[in-house]
């Protein structure tokens, strides 16, 4: 069965540091998306992208973060210079189309130090 | 506003009992969608179940069961017989469809942590 994949599974970075967090969607999917989840916390909406554009994105997605889909399969999160308040369970999602379930990936857990 | 509520944060039985979670949502739309999603130990986001608004029809999978009633806004999950294997953070999750919001994008409520014990 086709699945979302990312990586890295954990990555520890330094404050102000930049980090790129990949994500492969499954393959026939239109709508990406970006979540992320603050441990012990609920899961909240960062970015979508659709049509090579981002579609909406919320209050948390700053100028710090940046989304791209440089080839026909990967899809990136970029966060340009990391602050503490960034850890957290970052999880990439894609559907076949809008509004429909979502496949969620394993998630990257970023520390930020 | 778009908002759901888990007001459970937490919830215990024993193996074998029946465990209802709730879920209320809020919403403008008259079109959209609601999901449940099961997040075990290991992290992943699970999904578990889509509902349209304009299909108020109960649901039965296996052990799983949803109940939609958009007369007070919510759409509870029932897990018939627990066992210990559905130990996990069960997410009750809107998707608004109207104009402008069709983005698909996730709107969670806090979670609900169901522990069930042998």
């Amino acid at each position: 069965e086709p699945e979302v994949t990312q990586t890295p599974s954990h990555q520890v970075t330094q404050m102000g540091q930049e980090v790129i967090l990949r994500c492969v969607p499954i393959s026939n999917h239109l709508y990406f998306y970006w979540y992320r989840q603050i441990l012990g916390q609920k899961v909240e909406f960062l970015v979508s992208f659709y049509n090579n554009e981002i579609s909406e994105k919320s209050e948390i997605f700053d100028d710090q973060f940046s989304v791209e889909r440089p080839d026909g399969s990967n899809f990136t999160l970029k966060i340009r210079s990391t602050k503490l308040e960034d850890s957290a369970m970052y999880f990439c999602a894609s559907s076949p189309w809008s509004p429909y379930e979502q496949y969620f990936g394993p998630g990257t857990r970023l520390t930020v130090t | 506003a778009q908002k759901v509520t888990q007001a459970q944060t937490e919830i215990s039985v024993v193996e074998k009992e029946d465990v209802t979670l709730d879920c209320v949502y809020e919403t403008r739309d008259t079109t959209y969608y609601l999901f449940w999603y099961k997040q075990p130990p290991s992290g992943e986001l699970v999904f578990l179940i889509r509902r349209n608004s304009f299909d108020e029809q109960n649901e039965i999978s296996g052990r799983y069961s949803w109940n939609f009633q958009k007369s007070t806004s919510s759409f509870n999950f029932t897990i018939t017989a627990s066992q210990v294997v559905d130990s996990a953070v069960y997410f009750c999750a809107l998707s608004e469809a109207g104009g402008s919001s069709n983005t698909g994008k996730l709107i969670f409520g806090q979670g609900t942590t169901l522990q069930v014990k042998p």
